[in-house]
């Protein structure tokens, strides 16, 4: 079967470094996605990555690796607003989107 | 600049009642997407759509059914609701095709089957 597989929950503290880990098992690969979520809104999507390597916007960097199946979100400066729910999800061979559980993120000041 | 938008927001219904949520955008966007999200799991999707007259079967269809008679407009609609269908759920809109770009989400519709 599918799987997507990220951490429950996550705590830091504000103005540290946090990365969330999302490891996956799809039936083919086309592409990886960030969403955040916070309690009780809609998610926003953050960053899309096919190729491997790592991608950097702002304070907010993902990273892939196709041959291992793994994908982290590195969240830098952590502020008090990063605390929210991070969805991964992959497209699979049929383009269809995998979405892992989410991984709750709480920052302590 | 309103994206997507969901009604209702709140909804209670009770066993055997049937309902209508409406998604609308304003992006001009084809593609539109029904997911349910419940503690604990993924979105899940539950019907989609490629274009206006055009629907299609997600994951988990049963139950429910959609229509995109306009191509702003793609309605979920429960037959006759049932506790499992106690969820929250989000339209989804996307100008690219085949997931290989951004989906723009309502703000959800909480629904309760008692």
């Amino acid at each position: 079967g599918q799987n997507i597989d990220q951490p429950t929950e996550m705590t830091a503290t504000e103005g540290a470094i946090v990365q969330i880990n999302c490891t996956y098992q799809t039936s083919g690969f086309n592409g990886l996605f960030w969403y955040q979520q916070h309690a009780g809104e809609a998610p926003t999507f953050l960053s899309y990555n096919v190729l491997d390597g790592l991608e950097e916007k702002g304070r907010f960097s993902s990273f892939l690796s196709r041959s291992k199946g793994y994908s982290y979100l590195l969240l830098k400066e952590l502020q008090m607003k990063d605390s929210a729910s991070y969805l991964c999800a992959v497209s699979d061979s049929n383009y269809q989107l995998i979405w892992g559980a989410g991984t709750k993120l709480i920052i302590k000041p | 600049n309103a994206g997507v938008t969901q009604t209702p927001k709140f909804r209670v219904l009770k066993t055997g009642q049937s309902m209508t949520l409406l998604c609308a955008q304003d992006m001009n966007h084809e593609y539109m997407y029904w997911y349910r999200q419940d503690p604990g799991m993924g979105l899940r999707l539950i019907h989609y759509s490629v274009g206006e007259g055009t629907t299609a079967k997600g994951e988990v269809p049963d139950g429910y059914n959609v229509s995109r008679l306009k191509k702003q407009n793609f309605l979920l609609g429960l037959e006759s609701a049932a506790p499992s269908q106690t969820s929250v759920y989000f339209c989804a809109s996307s100008v690219l095709r085949d997931h290989t770009g951004e989906l723009f989400f309502g703000e959800g519709s909480r629904l309760t089957v008692l």
